[in-house]
This record gives C-alpha cells, structure tokens and sequence, in this order.
C-alpha cells in the first residue's frame, strides 16, 4: 500500500515571494506522482505529475516540483505567487504497473496575501 | 465540452433519509471513482468501478452505495447507515490504457444533514 504525507496544513506567503510546498510518500514499489489544486467548493484539477524520466517536472500556472527517489520526496515550487494561487494543494501518488487507485494526502492550504 | 458532471451541487437531507449523488461523464471513461472530502482529511475513497457492472469498495465503503449500469454513470447513495455524512463528495474518471494516469474530477456535491 502506498502513503502521502503533505507536511504543512497551511503555508501563508506575501505575493510575489517563493513557495515550497512538502510531500513525502511510502511505497514498496515504483509510483506515478501527482500534484492537484483545488479552488474553494470546486473539483480537482492536475497541476502536474511525474512517470519517468527527468526528475525536474513543470507543470500549469508556473509551479514545478521535483522528484527525489532517495528521499521518496516529490516537493512542490513556485518562484513568485500571486493572489490567484491561494487554493488547496494535493499530492497524491499511485503505483506505476498494474492497477491502483490514486492516494492522497491530506493537502496543504496555500494562503497568499498581499 | 467532455467532462465529469456531479449534480445536485449543493444537497441537504435529514437524519434518516437516503440520497442519491449523480455522476456523468462523457469522456468514454472505464474506470470512475467517488471520494469523500472533510477539512483536514484529504479526500478518502469510497468506492470505484473499472468496468460496466462491476464496483469495489474502498477505505470508507461503510453506509454507501453504487451502481454502474452504465459506461457513463456512477450514482452514489448515502444511506441512513451512514452516521456522519456531511462532507464535500467528489466523482472522477480515468480511462483505463496504459497511456493515461491520472484521473479527472467532476465539481463536486456538498451534502449537509440537517
């Protein structure tokens, strides 16, 4: 079985400084991962994910996050935020062969102010 | 436009009563999915389908119902059995090839016990 933990309940930021959101994951086996956001009483949308290949991932609204195997980290960045990015933020993780549903952890509420 | 539409958005129901969520999607979708969102918790799987006919419980499978008559739908009923269920409910979609890992949120409902 897989796990996510999302280490931060809320992150507050001024606009236009940097953010890092955390996310560490459990597996035994290989995984996709993924980052979501979510606007208030809104669905899901993909911000972006990582399957293989380059570690560096970027993804819409100008976040990327960066997959670190030896640290099972997949952390989520953004060199300058706005008023707009104030949203929730999932990670979530699933495995990479056979079938599995997605796991989440339980989301980091980004809180941006002017 | 394709996409997952969850109706009604907003739910209320009195203690005792069962109420059914609907979820559509014309995205030719195999798999569907319903999951439960309560603050602080992250969004908890209730139950999923990966074919017509065919459903599995989830972590939180306990006083829900589903049905999956149909490619494009998955209602989801929360029966009287269910002892806690206000909460934001939220139905997605993934196809099911190899090619594709992520899955697809529809709005979501809030259901409210009063």
């Amino acid at each position: 079985a897989q796990s996510v933990t999302q280490l931060d309940s809320q992150v507050p930021v001024f606009e236009e400084a940097p953010v890092e959101l955390r996310c560490n994951y459990s597996s035994s086996v290989s995984v996709y991962l993924f980052w979501y956001v979510q606007y208030p009483n809104q669905g899901l949308q993909l911000l972006l994910k990582y399957l293989s290949g380059s570690t560096l991932v970027k993804g819409i609204n100008g976040f990327e996050a960066e997959f670190n195997k030896s640290q099972t980290s997949f952390h989520l960045r953004k060199p300058s935020v706005h008023i707009s990015d104030t949203a929730e933020y999932f990670c979530a993780v699933r495995t990479s062969s056979g079938y599995s549903t997605l796991t989440f952890g339980k989301g980091t509420m980004l809180l941006v102010s002017p | 436009d394709g996409g997952i539409t969850q109706s009604p958005k907003y739910l209320f129901r009195k203690e005792g009563q069962n109420v059914t969520l609907s979820c559509e999607q014309n995205l030719n979708h195999d798999a569907m999915y319903w999951y439960r969102q309560d603050p602080g918790q992250g969004l908890r799987l209730i139950y999923y389908s990966q074919i017509v006919n065919d459903f599995q419980k989830g972590d939180i499978a306990e006083g829900y119902s589903v049905s999956r008559e149909k490619k494009e739908s998955f209602p989801l009923t929360v029966t009287s059995a269910q002892k806690n269920p206000t909460a934001f409910y939220l139905c997605a979609s993934s196809p099911q090839d190899r090619s594709s890992t992520e899955a697809f949120f529809g709005q979501g409902t809030r259901l409210t016990v009063v």
